[in-house]
């Protein structure tokens, strides 16, 4: 058990469009998901923690307003990245939580390019 | 300054080798995660550890959590090729919350 999905794992999108990333916990209820970005080679550098049915928590320099988080579903958290330009370009992961335990599942994770 | 310092950032060895990758803070774990990392996916988790002195073996690779739960180190025996990856470390500070702290990671990479 313990499943956590991406959609899409690959997205190409042109400079000053939205991307919809979503992350799916498939056989277990996530009250709490996390948005990480990763570039090469580097740790994960968390973006924010989602809750279900309340705001997102951003970490700080994180901006709300072009990484906007819906936690709509215990098993539903989504990512917009709103007006991408080519420097939001990077992996983006997810992970959830499964009750309040210390263990994370992650997504396999969405390699976002903006040309 | 990193929360959880994690050394060696790199490691480059010839199959067979053993390593150990080391992850220290100042602050003490409610638990520590070890999780393992191949490029273009998310990590796996490969460990949990709780109890200050615990040990975990998984296969050629031993876990253990510091007494006073402050570091964690993995240790692998006989490495190879299939062992290259990013190796993380994450912390659950002790009385907070259930966001983990992560290491910077080590990239490590076992040649034939």
């Amino acid at each position: 058990g313990a499943v956590v999905s991406q959609h899409p794992s690959r997205v190409i999108c042109k400079s000053g469009t939205s991307v919809k990333i979503e992350c799916r916990s498939l056989d277990f209820q996530a009250t709490t998901m996390f948005w990480y970005r990763q570039f090469p080679k580097q740790s994960l550098m968390l973006m924010a923690t989602s809750n279900e049915g309340s705001k997102a928590t951003y970490e700080q320099g994180v901006e709300k307003d072009k990484f906007l988080i819906n936690h709509a579903s215990l098993t539903l958290s989504t990512l917009t990245v709103t007006s991408a330009h080519p420097e939001d370009s990077s992996f983006y992961i997810c992970s959830a939580n499964r009750g309040n335990t210390y263990e994370q599942y992650f997504g396999p994770g969405t390699r976002l390019t903006v040309t | 300054t990193q929360l959880l310092e994690q050394s060696p950032q790199f490691l480059s060895i010839q199959e067979g080798e053993n390593l150990t990758v080391y992850c220290n803070s100042s602050s003490v774990f409610s638990s520590l995660q070890w999780y393992r990392q191949e490029p273009g996916e998310g990590p796996v988790l490969l460990v949990t550890v709780v109890t200050g002195g615990e040990v975990k073996k998984l296969k050629r690779l031993t876990f253990q959590f510091g007494d006073a739960r402050k570091d964690s180190s993995l240790h692998i025996t006989a490495a190879q090729p299939g062992d290259t990856g990013l190796y993380l470390c994450a912390g659950y500070l002790s009385g907070g919350s259930y966001i983990p702290t992560f290491g910077r990671g080590t990239s490590l990479i076992v040649h034939p």
